[in-house]
């Protein structure tokens, strides 16, 4: 079974700095998708970013990055120029190409941005 | 701009009473999900539909949940009877089959 793990509970960052979550996950499979949501309080889930795991670039959205190590089942996410409305719990997920199409979940990094 | 809705937002119950949440999802979405989140973890699935189809509900505690998604757009979750370790956040999602989610605000269960 696909298992991802969030190793950082709580993380926090001055405003307008860059701050770097950590995900793993384990998968014998080799096509795959990974995402980071964003969960705001009292707010739903979005989806911040996608990378497909065939794609070797790193994927990019704004002040968004990942970097996405295959061979070591790595995939952090980088926020640049941190904002006050980046403050959420942050979840990593894994989806596995084929089949249905079930999310499994990180346990979550709390993300807090200090004035 | 499109949202799942769900409804109630905030359920608060007795024990041994029943309960269920409504989901309402992105028209045209034909997956629908039904996710758990307890306090301080991530989100579990309990149950997937396909359409009015269950393709996955290998998590979902059948003696006392229960899902149904009648003419395959809106669903309801059941649960009775409702016990303590049931409290938690129970989020509903729809995708249209491109790997992204669209999630709802949830239905956050408290059970006294």
């Amino acid at each position: 079974a696909q298992t991802v793990t969030q190793s950082q509970p709580e993380m926090s960052v001055q405003e307008a700095e860059t701050v770097t979550l950590s995900c793993t996950y384990d998968t014998s499979e080799s096509d795959y998708y990974l995402f980071w949501y964003k969960q705001p309080p009292s707010r739903q889930m979005i989806l911040v970013i996608r990378q497909e795991a065939y794609k070797q670039q790193n994927a990019t959205e704004n002040r968004f990055s990942v970097n996405f190590q295959k061979a070591a089942k790595s995939f952090s996410l980088k926020i640049s120029d941190s904002q006050l409305g980046d403050a959420a719990m942050y979840f990593c997920a894994y989806k596995y190409n084929f089949g249905n199409e079930k999310l499994t979940f990180g346990t979550g990094t709390r993300l807090t941005i200090i004035p | 701009e499109a949202e799942v809705a769900q409804s109630p937002r905030y359920k608060i119950t007795e024990k041994s009473q029943a309960v269920a949440f409504w989901c309402d999802p992105i028209s045209g979405h034909a997956t629908l999900y039904w996710y758990r989140q307890i306090l301080g973890q991530g989100p579990e699935l309990l149950v997937q539909f396909q359409d009015e189809s269950v393709v996955d509900d290998s998590q979902l505690p059948k003696d006392r949940f229960s899902a149904e998604r009648l003419k395959g757009v809106d669903s309801t979750l059941k649960i009775q009877p409702a016990e303590l370790g049931d409290s938690a956040m129970y989020l509903c999602a729809s995708s249209l089959g491109t790997g992204e989610l669209f999630f709802g605000e949830g239905s956050r269960l408290t059970v006294l």
